[in-house]
């Protein structure tokens, strides 16, 4: 069974360009969800996808965008980067099935704006 | 909203004592599940444990066990024997039944002194 995995692993990026990062499922999830970590804090929940549609966002504005592709994998694009967009993004996968949603977690990416 | 607070930033335990982590969370659902998730350095988020809101027992993993007060909306996190390798950030974490918007808490920075 493959885990959850994400790439790049680092990315390093200017005030105002654009950045895509990606993740694929563990085998068998069809739920797709994407947290944001800053440093010294818990991840906040950004946005889900699930059967390549948005399925839920948190308080995050629209230049924070995904997608879900039919195998699953999943982007997560960041326009106009903001120095506070500095932080570790993770994705996370679960089952349809699982009523607890269960979340999955990837190494994630180490995004930093300068 | 759902709400997830951790009050310990920082906690230590002997190696081979026993450790609480304490959680308390507010939700105005009926029915959701609380998680604990361990982040070691390398950073990949793992899930401890979870516990389903609508069962009264307690549930165990091995050396980790909750006690989960429904009416006090507290949900700790005890680790027996404890090891050298669960030194960790400790994120407490609640979602609602069939979604999957997770609420992670601050979180809690174990370490173990051997």
């Amino acid at each position: 069974e493959t885990g959850v995995t994400q790439s790049p692993t680092h990315l390093i990026k200017t005030r105002g360009q654009q950045v895509t990062l990606r993740c694929s499922s563990q085998s068998g999830h069809n739920t797709v969800s994407w947290y944001q970590q800053a440093l010294g804090q818990g991840p906040q929940f950004i946005f889900q996808y699930y059967r390549e549609e948005e399925n839920g966002r948190g308080n995050f504005p629209p230049r924070f965008s995904g997608l879900q592709f039919p195998n699953y994998s999943s982007e997560l694009n960041v326009n106009a980067l903001e120095l506070d967009d500095s932080a570790l993004y993770l994705c996370a996968s679960s089952l349809e099935w699982d009523r607890a949603k269960t979340q999955y977690f990837g190494p994630g990416t180490r995004l930093l704006v300068l | 909203a759902q709400t997830v607070t951790q009050s310990q930033p920082e906690m230590s335990v002997q190696e081979a004592e026993t450790v609480t982590l304490s959680c308390t969370y507010d939700t105005s659902e009926s029915d959701y599940y609380l998680f604990w998730y361990k982040q070691p350095p390398s950073r990949q988020m793992i899930l401890v444990i979870r516990q389903e809101a609508y069962k009264q027992q307690n549930a165990t993993e091995n050396r980790f066990s909750v006690n989960f007060q429904k009416a006090a909306k507290s949900f700790s996190l005890k680790i027996s024997d404890s090891q050298l390798g669960d030194a960790a950030m400790y994120f407490c974490a609640s979602g609602q039944a069939s979604y999957d918007k997770v609420i992670f808490g601050p979180g809690t920075s174990l370490s173990v002194i051997p």
